[in-house]
């Protein structure tokens, strides 16, 4: 069982959609939680960090659930500039982070 | 600032030939890392360092060699290049090594072939 699973998708949404990702994680003693996102032939940047309450940053909401070793991504209101492929990161055994395979989404006018 | 930079951007080599990808950071981190992206499998940690003299494995270490010698440069040494080390390879760099704030900021990448 690979240590961070996501769904590839790929999920193809029209403009306007709410879309949600799951990704779960093996590792129960896990405690670092972040989504990444990347654009086409492009480096990871940090979309958001996940806390233990969940959060929000504008039309985007993480949530995590630990009893069910798994973390979320809510999208509001998608735009075209929202298509990309979204990677959960969960920090392993050494503080070292591990990267599930990545969501791709698409979003269509 | 730069952030990190990699060199090269592409490269293609025989197999059995070396070569060292380069890796610069200048926001003072002390957590740098490398990694490989393939298709399917998402970024695979190779090596990383805590800090300057101390580097240690990560996931799929076979083949590679690391240094650290400064706080600002990471290279990665492939000693025998092999078709199975055909990939995107990303070098990166964080503040912290553990907790929420260990933000990694990532170089554009080498695109490496081996034939």
């Amino acid at each position: 069982r690979k240590e961070v699973e996501q769904d590839p998708g790929p999920f193809n949404v029209p403009e306007g959609a709410t879309v949600a990702f799951n990704c779960t994680y093996s590792n129960s003693a896990s405690q670092s939680f972040f989504w990444y996102r990347q654009d086409c032939r492009k480096e990871p940047k940090l979309l958001m960090s996940v806390y233990s309450s969940g959060n929000e940053d504008g039309r985007f909401t993480a949530q995590l659930n630990r009893a069910s070793q798994y973390i979320s991504l809510l999208i509001r209101d998608s735009k075209l500039s929202d298509s990309a492929t979204y990677l959960c990161v969960v920090n392993g055994n050494n503080n070292d982070m591990r990267f599930g395979a990545g969501t791709r989404l698409t979003v269509k006018p | 600032n730069a952030g990190v930079t990699q060199t090269p951007k592409f490269q293609v080599l025989k197999t059995g030939q070396s070569m060292t990808l380069q890796c610069a950071q200048d926001m003072n981190h002390e957590y740098m890392s490398w990694y490989r992206q393939d298709p399917g499998m998402g970024l695979r940690l190779i090596h990383y360092s805590v800090g300057a003299g101390i580097t240690d494995q990560g996931e799929v270490p076979n083949g590679y060699n690391v240094s650290r010698s400064t706080t600002e440069d990471f290279p990665l040494r492939l000693l025998s290049a092999a078709p199975s080390q055909t990939s995107v390879y990303f070098c990166a760099s964080s503040y912290s090594l553990a907790g929420p704030y260990n933000e990694q900021f990532f170089g554009p990448g080498t695109r490496l072939t081996v034939l």
